[in-house]
């Protein structure tokens, strides 16, 4: 099946730690997505990456940091300079610039 | 800042009756797109109306576009109880970064049966 994955589904983060969320996709796409969402809100960009070894901040990068060594994978890294990181972490990706994104299941994450 | 914001947040329908969703955004852009998120998941992309188009129709699904004042609207007929989502719209910015895209804070629909 082509898709794009998040793993994992629930993450709990305590004072301190950084963690790592991952996003894997095999659509073959080139550009990938990362968003933040809080209850009843929107989406909020923090990293995009229109290219492998290549990314730009969003609205919200502060507290952020990702990488991208492989056109298949843009994991976020949320580190202890993010104080209020509990949220739904979205990953997405796209074949071309303004066209239709592709959504992940999403991780929550939860502060200890 | 919110490049879209949909109206109303919340809609609360009989099944069978009609749901009209509007959003409004700033600046120009070159395509306006819906997307559709069921509770604690991830958005799934329902349609997508380019600049130079005015109406789109996807099975039951009706997408208008007034790029003069800057809105479009989504009309769901015939409403089902599966309806029941969360509904957003995104846009890009024609003067800006072509793979950003800006998404409003939601319309909350809900479908009683």
């Amino acid at each position: 099946d082509g898709g794009i994955t998040q793993s994992p589904k629930y993450l709990f983060r305590k004072e301190g730690q950084n963690v790592t969320l991952s996003c894997e996709q095999n659509l073959n796409h080139d550009a990938m997505y990362w968003y933040r969402q809080d209850p009843g809100q929107g989406l909020r960009l923090i990293y995009y990456s229109q290219i492998v070894n290549d990314f730009q901040k969003g609205d919200i990068a502060e507290g952020y940091s990702v990488s991208r060594e492989k056109k298949e994978s843009f994991p976020l890294t949320v580190t202890s300079a993010q104080k209020n990181p509990t949220a739904f972490y979205l990953c997405a990706s796209t074949r071309s610039p303004s066209g239709t994104q592709y959504f992940g299941p999403g991780t929550r994450l939860l502060v200890l | 800042s919110q490049q879209g914001e949909e109206d109303p947040q919340a809609l609360s329908i009989q099944e069978g009756e009609n749901a009209t969703m509007n959003c409004s955004y700033k600046t120009s852009i070159n395509n306006l797109q819906w997307y559709r998120q069921n509770s604690g998941r991830g958005l799934v992309h329902l349609i997508l109306i380019r600049s130079n188009e005015r109406e789109k129709h996807s099975g039951r699904l009706r997408v208008t576009l007034d790029t003069s004042k800057k809105s479009s609207s989504l009309l769901i007929t015939a409403s089902r109880a599966a309806d029941t989502a969360s509904y957003f719209c995104a846009t890009d910015d024609s003067g800006g970064s072509n793979y950003k895209l800006t998404f409003g804070k939601g319309t909350l629909l809900t479908v009683n049966p």
